[in-house]
């Protein structure tokens, strides 16, 4: 039973662009999330995050949003250049932040 | 300051084989963590630490056994190595504090059981 949900497993943008990268969770006792990046051969690193009190956080180039309501979160990247080509993933944990469930990714490939 | 460092690298298993993963960090973290991930698919939670002598298990615990004798080391042992195995594993740390982000992940393992 999959929490953390990244419906789309890859994403191709022009560089320059927005990329648009989006995140469902079924568990509403999650109450903190954050998005990670990870090129090929590496761990993941952290991007940006954000509280379930919030409903956006901004870091230069890349904004998360964050949809209580409808159990949403999506990461925004503008604007989008080469190095950004990685994978995304984002997670959330709960309150006691023990434990922390991650979505299948995404693949970001920014064409120059 | 190495971080989070993860030995070996890549290793292949035969069935029935065990083996220990090595996970090493040098910033004095309180949690600690193991995931892997298969293809397609997120990091899983296999086991965590809240200190030296404390864990726990995440979302897919079985074949796998944990310890935690000091801070700076989280090994991960493998008794009886399966095909379902396969996959990459990660070691993470993280400070505990007031900012959650804070999670260093290590190289990554790659295991192939044959």
């Amino acid at each position: 039973d999959q929490q953390v949900k990244q419906n789309s497993p890859s994403l191709s943008v022009q560089e320059g662009r927005i990329s648009i990268l989006n995140c469902d969770y079924t568990n509403s006792m999650f109450d903190y999330f954050l998005w990670y990046k990870k090129y090929p051969a590496e761990g993941p690193t952290f991007l940006i995050s954000i509280s379930s009190i919030k409903d956006k956080n901004e870091d230069g180039r890349f904004t998360v949003f964050l949809n209580k309501s409808a159990k949403h979160l999506s990461l925004h990247i503008v604007p989008s250049q080469p190095g950004d080509s990685a994978v995304y993933f984002c997670a959330a944990t709960p309150p006691n932040f023990n434990k922390f469930y991650f979505g299948s990714g995404t693949k970001l490939n920014v064409k120059p | 300051n190495a971080g989070v460092t993860q030995t070996p690298k890549f290793r292949i298993l035969k069935i029935g084989q065990s083996m220990t993963l090595q996970c090493a960090q040098d910033m004095n973290h309180n949690y600690m963590y193991w995931y892997r991930q298969d293809p397609g698919m997120g990091l899983k939670l296999i086991y965590y630490s809240v200190g030296a002598g404390i864990t726990d298990k995440g979302e897919v615990p079985n074949g796998y056994n944990v310890s935690r004798s000091t801070t700076e080391d989280f090994p991960l042992r493998l008794e009886l190595a399966a095909p379902s195995q396969t996959s990459v594993y990660f070691c993470a740390s993280r400070r505990r504090g007031a900012t959650y982000e804070t999670q260093y992940f290590g190289p990554g393992t790659r295991l192939l059981v044959l």
